[in-house]
């Protein structure tokens, strides 16, 4: 067991193409997120999921579609990308997320490294 | 709007101190949490500051001063190992996480 997992860690893609990032956690946690790492900017939070409901979409485009099938997985699934979408995507679970007041610590993935041609 | 400021990249030397500064301007305080991230792996968990003071783990450290709006992370013994990003990321009214861009520490022999 291994906290939070990632798969791919890295991922080419074409613009036209579709592809899904997929997440997983052992942690026990009710809470998971998605979060764009890009160079030099501050983490990008996109998506958080409570107890597999969304709680949270940072005015994302449509082009990112998150899915949460049980509390121990997440996927994001991406289809025409922009070359501005290349960056670091992280994933992350906490015991409880912030709408339950938590000041929980968040866990994170190793990430998926995106490269959009 | 809320921001959080950090140094973009410092160097120190093997066996010495370095203190990382983080200040914030949030929509309120819920905590101040730093994490380490070494390139291509997972921020991991360092440290987190409710009150005011300096909370201390083996050789990192942490101040919070809510009144300055100001954190540092002090770095003791410094090790190649310790090359890393660092974090800082507040929790603000609404308990939402606000990220700095991260400090970049170089570490020379």
């Amino acid at each position: 067991e291994t906290g939070v997992t990632q798969t791919p860690r890295h991922l080419v893609m074409g613009m036209t193409n579709k592809k899904s990032l997929k997440c997983e956690q052992h942690l026990g946690h009710n809470a998971m997120y998605w979060y764009k790492q890009s160079a030099k900017k501050p983490l990008e939070l996109m998506f958080v999921y409570s107890l597999e409901e969304r709680v949270e979409n940072n005015s994302v485009p449509s082009r990112f579609s998150p899915e949460c099938p049980n509390s121990s997985h997440l996927f994001l699934h991406l289809h025409t990308l922009q070359p501005e979408d290349s960056a670091l995507y992280l994933c992350a679970s906490s015991p409880r997320d912030w709408t339950s007041g938590g000041t929980d610590t968040q866990y994170f993935g190793p990430g998926t490294r995106l490269t959009v041609l | 709007g809320q921001n959080i400021d950090q140094p973009t990249e410092m160097t120190a030397t093997e066996g010495a101190i370095v203190q990382i500064n983080c200040t914030y301007q949030t929509s309120g305080f819920n905590g101040l949490f730093w994490y380490q991230q070494h390139a291509g792996e997972a921020p991991t968990f360092l440290s987190y500051n409710v009150l005011d003071g300096l909370e201390e783990k083996g050789r990192f450290s942490s101040f919070l001063s809510r009144s300055k709006g100001y954190s540092y992370l002090l770095l003791k013994e410094l090790q190649m190992k310790d090359s890393a990003s660092y974090l800082c990321a507040v929790k603000d009214s609404n308990y939402q996480l606000i990220w700095g861009a991260g400090t970049k520490l170089i570490i020379k022999p």
